[in-house]
Formats: structure tokens, sequence, C-alpha cells
């Protein structure tokens, strides 16, 4: 069964470094997804993507994130100057369509800013 | 507020029991209403999806209802096994919206 991909599992960074975080979505799949969970807290969207272009964010989402489809199958989220409160595990997600379909969830990369 | 409240937070029963899971959520205007299963440390697992024009949905010994009116939902689990021990997570969807809003999950766990 097809499934979405996250790398890496697990990423350990400095705070202030730029991070990128990388995902394979479904292949037939048109709208694509970042949601971060904080240890003990609540799934939050970040920000949705389709046809090459942001769709959604939220507040979350400031000028220190960004979202990119490089490559036809490959959608990255990269976090220019982390800080210590951007430690999470990041998720992504893809849906082929949306009046009827649900989001397919990666495993995540859970991201550690020291 | 977009709020998604799940009740109880954790939960633990005996094998064989069957068990319901409370979702409630502030805005009848949603678009759909997801379950999901998080183990942990890994992502989640699509369950089931309720459309807003719909009151159940069943897969296997899942079922979830929905009443928009109340602003609820509940998952039953028939004959828990060890194996659905796990957070389960309740999100929905609001129309014109592509953003999930999930509920902070309830902690099962199905003692042998």
């Amino acid at each position: 069964e097809p499934e979405v991909t996250q790398t890496p599992s697990h990423q350990v960074t400095q705070m202030g470094q730029e991070v990128i975080l990388r995902c394979v979505p479904i292949s037939n799949h048109l709208y694509f997804y970042w949601y971060r969970q904080i240890l003990g807290q609540k799934v939050e969207f970040l920000v949705s993507f389709y046809n090459n272009e942001i769709s959604e964010k939220s507040e979350i989402f400031d000028d220190q994130f960004s979202v990119e489809r490089p490559d036809g199958s490959n959608f990255t989220l990269k976090i220019r100057s982390t800080k210590l409160e951007d430690s999470a595990m990041y998720f992504c997600a893809s849906l082929r369509d949306f009046l009827i379909d649900t989001q397919y969830f990666g495993p995540g990369t859970r991201l550690t800013v020291l | 507020k977009q709020e998604v409240t799940q009740i109880p937070a954790a939960l633990s029963v005996p094998e064989g029991e069957n068990l319901v899971l409370n979702c409630s959520f502030t805005d009848s205007a949603i678009y759909n209403l997801q379950w999901f299963r998080q183990d942990p440390g890994k992502g989640l697992t699509s369950l089931l999806l309720i459309q807003s024009s719909q009151r159940e949905q069943t897969s296997g010994r899942l079922n979830a209802s929905l009443d928009k009116s109340s602003g609820r939902s509940t998952l039953y689990i028939a004959a828990s096994q060890p194996g659905d021990s796990a957070t389960y997570l309740c999100a929905r969807l609001k129309g014109g919206s592509e953003k999930l809003v999930f509920g902070k999950g309830t902690k099962l766990t199905v003692n042998p």
C-alpha cells in the first residue's frame, strides 16, 4: 500500500541553524500538508500546499518557515533559524481528493533544537 | 475559537470490553470528522472519516457516529484487544478550510 515517507526520522540541530525536513507524498496525491506536535500537546496545522503554492497557513507558519515541492515528488519544510520552541514532531500529509478522502500522514520527523 | 475536545484523556479497560471514546467540537459548520490512531513515536493512521451529511461509519470492530447539532462524535470499539492500545485522535475539517483541527486524544490501554 502506498505511504507517505519522511526523512530524517530524527534531526538534532543547534538554535539558529537552518533545517530542511523532507517528505515524499503518495504519488498521485495533489494536496500536501505539514503539521507539528509538540510533546504532550495537540497536533497543529502549519501549512497546506496545492498547485505549487501555499493554499492556507496557520499563525505558527511565519517568515521563518517555507515549503517547496522542488521536483514533483519531494515536499520540503524549511525552518531558517531554529528556536528552542521549534522542537516537535513534524508530520507531512498528503491527500488525493479533497472532497472525499482523508489525509494520509507520514511517520514524522522528530526535531530537537538545542 | 475552533476547539476539539476529547474525553476521557486516558482509559484503561480489560480485554474484550466494549468502549466509547468521545469527541466534541465547538463549530457545527464542519465538512467532515475524522478519527485517527497514533502509536507511540509514530505517525497518524486514519481509522474512519464521516462526512457532514453522514451519521456514522463502520470499519470492522470500529463504529464512529456524528451528531452535528450537538457538536459530538463518538468512536465505539467492540471487543477490545491489547493491540488496540494507542492514542485515538479526532479531528474536524471545517468547510472553506483545509486544516484539520485535532483534539488532544484519548490514550487507550487494553489489558490482557
